[in-house]
């Protein structure tokens, strides 16, 4: 079973309002994933990091998301200004580092914006 | 188009039937393939992966991958109203450092007592 936790579970915000949702990967997995999945259960790749040093991120997430993986702190994942279509299943996965390994995820976070 | 297309969108199966599930890619740069399942109010979870030409089988499952023709399927036998789920195909794509996966957009999965 997967031991990514996600905090919180639910998360409600106003339109303009910072929404920040954090996550504890796996023990001894480098890589960790953000994705959104959304009403109609598609995901979207966000961000990714390796040891604390960011891999890749959408246009998307350089505008308006900021994320973080620090050493011996949770990751986080912020909103900096929330838009209805921010509405989504925000979804935390770590692995080892290598084409092959398995991506395990957290429960995720339900971010519902008002 | 998607890169990672999966077929049927829902699927009805009676209890101890046998589940199949499609994917096929439009990209021959992907080369690993997994199998995700999703339960309402979950994460999704790793069913199996797949790398190689052929059948891989795990319990009740088996993955069967045509790298000639991009095609992934998932079977499901003796199928349980536990594996009532969404079922996703992910693939990664060859060499990319980046690591992330590539999604196909679900099956329904319903299983009828």
């Amino acid at each position: 079973n997967s031991k990514v936790i996600q905090t919180p579970r639910y998360l409600v915000k106003g339109q303009g309002q910072k929404a920040k949702m954090r996550c504890i990967p796996e023990k001894g997995h480098p890589v960790v994933f953000w994705y959104q999945q959304n009403k109609n259960n598609e995901f979207k790749f966000l961000i990714n990091f390796q040891n604390q040093e960011v891999l890749q991120q959408i246009d998307m997430t350089e505008k308006r998301f900021s994320a973080e993986c620090p050493s011996n702190s949770p990751c986080s994942l912020e909103i900096q200004s929330s838009e209805a279509g921010d509405s989504a299943l925000y979804l935390c996965a770590s692995s080892q580092t290598g084409f092959q390994d398995t991506q395990y995820f957290g429960p995720g976070t339900r971010l519902l914006v008002l | 188009q998607q890169k990672v297309q999966q077929s049927p969108e829902s699927l009805s199966v009676p209890e101890g039937g046998m589940a199949s599930l499609n994917c096929t890619s439009s990209d021959r740069n992907f080369q690993y393939f997994w199998w995700y399942r999703q339960h309402s109010g979950e994460g999704p979870k790793a069913l199996m992966s797949i790398f190689s030409d052929g059948d891989k089988k795990e319990g009740r499952f088996t993955a069967h991958l045509n790298k000639a023709s991009l095609h992934v399927s998932l079977h499901i036998r003796d199928s349980q109203p536990s594996d009532s789920a969404l079922y996703f195909c992910a693939a990664s794509e060859l060499m990319d450092s980046n690591y992330q996966l590539i999604w196909g957009s679900g099956t329904k999965l319903i299983i009828k007592p």
